[in-house]
């Protein structure tokens, strides 16, 4: 069955700490790609992939660092975490432009 | 860039009733649209995929219609009930390469008994 894991579901860290949220797939998906969602905003794209060792910058990438080691993985990084990116980010995976993305089950982050 | 624009951001409804929510978007080059339904504390599930060349989608208990003069997509819940609410999403894609998708501010639907 196709799924997206994501790692932590929950996280809570400090202002300026570093934080790295990871994201699984099993589907041989090329495409990946990382959201936040906050009230307001619907989801927003931070940094998406094509495949492994490719990453891209979304809409919003400030702040964010993203890695694709693998097909099967993408991590989204905070090397300096703020109150602002508090949030939930959700990971998704997909393949070509007319397939929806899969969803992951979110990971509520909280910077103090 | 693309832009979409979804209405209303909440919408409450008696059992029974229709619910409609509405997605205007920009890019007349964009060709998948994507209806998504989050339920409390859950992830997004794929409710609908249209293409730009069917204007009319059905699925269970709801329609979905596409006016590509007028850049506008909508849900509509025929016959709501409680377990309709949720929050829904329209997405659109856009890029160069089509993948990526843009999102609408989500509608957050309650349907009460």
């Amino acid at each position: 069955e196709a799924a997206v894991t994501q790692s932590p579901r929950n996280k809570v860290a400090v202002t300026g700490g570093k934080v790295t949220l990871s994201c699984n797939q099993t589907n041989n998906h090329n495409n990946m790609y990382w959201y936040r969602q906050d009230t307001g905003h619907g989801l927003r794209l931070i940094h998406y992939s094509y495949g492994a060792g490719s990453t891209e910058k979304g809409d919003i990438p400030d702040g964010y660092k993203a890695s694709r080691p693998s097909q099967e993985n993408f991590s989204l990084i905070l090397e300096l975490a703020t109150p602002s990116q508090t949030s939930v980010y959700f990971c998704a995976s997909g393949t070509d432009n007319n397939q929806a993305p899969l969803f992951g089950e979110g990971t509520r982050l909280s910077v103090l | 860039g693309e832009q979409v624009e979804q209405r209303p951001p909440h919408l409450s409804v008696r059992e029974g009733d229709s619910a409609v929510i509405t997605c205007t978007y920009t890019d007349p080059n964009s060709y998948y649209f994507f209806w998504y339904k989050q339920e409390p504390g859950a992830s997004l599930q794929l409710l609908m995929k249209v293409f730009s060349s069917t204007e009319i989608n059905e699925g269970q208990g709801f329609t979905v219609l596409l006016n590509k003069k007028d850049k506008r997509l909508s849900l509509n819940l025929t016959a709501a009930h409680p377990g309709d609410s949720a929050a829904y999403f329209c997405a659109v894609n856009y890029g160069s390469s089509g993948n990526k998708l843009i999102f609408g501010i989500g509608t957050l639907l309650s349907v009460k008994p």
